[in-house]
């Protein structure tokens, strides 16, 4: 059972390279969710996805699109990245919308030049 | 938009101390909830306190929650070097408030460093 896993942990790209952050989750959760965490910002919602077949956006979503391949999976694509989007990005899942705890996948760290 | 503000920012203590952190926020809640996260790593939850609670103890962590003043102080007691990491606190506003679905909002955290 290894919870919310992320890939790649690391990544290095130039301005105007798109790529696609993967997220996938083993615990049967309905409700995914894509943050980014900058230094002294606290972590801000990208992107949700209260259940398969639903997205919808959080508080920072320009710049960023997402598709829940399943009920497992939740991907985050920058498609044009741009400086602004250098940060650490962090993968979450819950049971539901109004269940309580989350779980969070390790990170990862983007480094856009 | 941010909701939760946590104070102090950074806290230094010895181990063997108490360590005390707060937490404000602005609007009704469900419940109020206290996540750690290590250095390069995750965010994992240590606490819930629903709003008709007051307080809440699980271990070393003691929570208090002060619904009047829109506010919550986590303790953690005999604090030991493996304390280190930051603190974040997460408010879950009420079903459909601002169109949320329940998503949790959390603060800027406090980072706590415990001398050996």
């Amino acid at each position: 059972n290894a919870g919310v896993t992320q890939t790649p942990k690391f990544q290095v790209l130039k301005t105007g390279q798109s790529m696609t952050l993967q997220c996938a989750q083993d615990m049967n959760h309905n409700s995914m969710y894509w943050y980014r965490q900058d230094p002294g910002m606290g972590l801000r919602l990208i992107y949700y996805s209260a259940s398969e077949g639903t997205t919808d956006k959080g508080e920072v979503p320009n710049g960023y699109n997402v598709s829940r391949l399943n009920k497992r999976e939740f991907s985050l694509r920058l498609e044009s990245a741009a400086p602004s989007q250098t940060s650490v990005y962090f993968c979450a899942s819950r049971r539901g919308p109004l269940t309580d705890t989350q779980y969070f996948g390790p990170g990862t760290r983007l480094t856009v030049l | 938009s941010q909701q939760g503000e946590e104070d102090p920012q950074a806290l230094s203590i010895q181990e063997g101390e108490n360590a005390t952190m707060n937490c404000s926020y602005k609007t009704s809640i469900n419940n109020l909830q206290w996540y750690r996260q290590n250095s390069g790593r995750g965010l994992v939850h240590l606490i819930l306190i629903r709003s008709n609670e007051r307080e809440k103890h699980s271990g070393r962590l003691r929570v208090t929650l002060d619904t009047s003043k829109k506010s919550s102080s986590l303790l953690i007691t005999a604090s030991r070097a493996a304390d280190t990491a930051s603190y974040f606190c997460a408010t879950a506003p009420p079903v459909n408030y601002g169109g949320s679905q329940g998503n949790l909002i959390f603060g800027k955290g406090t980072k706590l460093s415990v001398k050996p």
